[in-house]
């Protein structure tokens, strides 16, 4: 099955400073969705974004999608010490057996 | 309060005991899966069903067994759990429709087999 893989694995910022995390991932998708998950516990669902899409937003959020490309990044603009987690990407191609990536984990120091 | 429960949330158990980890959903979600995390390998899908009585495997299903006999719950099944089967699992559902939609996940059950 495809696989998303994060970039960076781990991203370390200042309260206020914006968060880039990209993904990329190998075969053709349906779509593309972000999670977060917070130490230990189970993900939630940031945003969907479809093949046909180019750029999503939801709040602090901003997804956008490269499909010639085979990537997506994840924007968190203005970030606070809550949005310390772990982020992951997954990608799905039509076989209802989603690839999660590695993750991404984000560290915003107050 | 729409969620997703798993039990139990942590077990300790020994090789080749059976057990089995309950999922239920009050969302009226056609399809629910399982995954397990593993540190570096991030989650990979055991089993998914896409309504009652219909399963099948995901990317690892060895060592695993699902039933889906309602549509609320889908209990995962170890058989005979090894060491190597020592994860965090978590339980996920979704609406159906044409394509793959948003995940709701369980807490977690973070499983340790001696």
């Amino acid at each position: 099955s495809q696989q998303g893989e994060e970039d960076p694995q781990a991203l370390s910022i200042q309260e206020g400073e914006n968060a880039t995390m990209n993904c990329s991932y190998k075969t053709s998708i349906n779509n593309l969705q972000w999670y977060r998950q917070n130490s230990g516990r189970g993900l939630v669902h940031l945003i969907l974004i479809r093949s046909n899409e180019r750029e999503k937003h939801s709040g602090r959020l901003r997804v956008t999608l490269d499909t010639s490309k085979k990537s997506s990044s994840l924007l968190i603009t203005a970030s606070r010490a809550a949005d310390t987690a772990s982020y992951f990407c997954a990608t799905e191609g039509g076989s209802y057996i989603p690839t999660f990536g590695r993750g991404t984990s984000l560290i915003v120091h107050p | 309060e729409a969620q997703v429960t798993q039990n139990p949330r942590y077990l300790i158990t020994v090789t080749g005991k059976k057990l089995t980890v309950t999922c239920s959903q009050n969302m009226n979600h056609e399809y629910m899966s399982w995954y397990r995390q593993d540190p570096g390998l991030g989650l990979r899908q055991i089993y998914y069903s896409m309504n009652v009585e219909v399963t099948d495997k995901g990317d690892v299903p060895e060592g695993y067994k699902v039933s889906r006999k309602e549509k609320r719950n889908f209990p995962l099944i170890l058989e005979s759990p090894s060491p190597n089967q020592t994860s965090l699992y978590f339980c996920a559902s979704s609406c159906s429709g044409d394509t793959w939609n948003e995940q709701f996940f369980g807490p977690g059950t973070r499983l340790t087999v001696l």
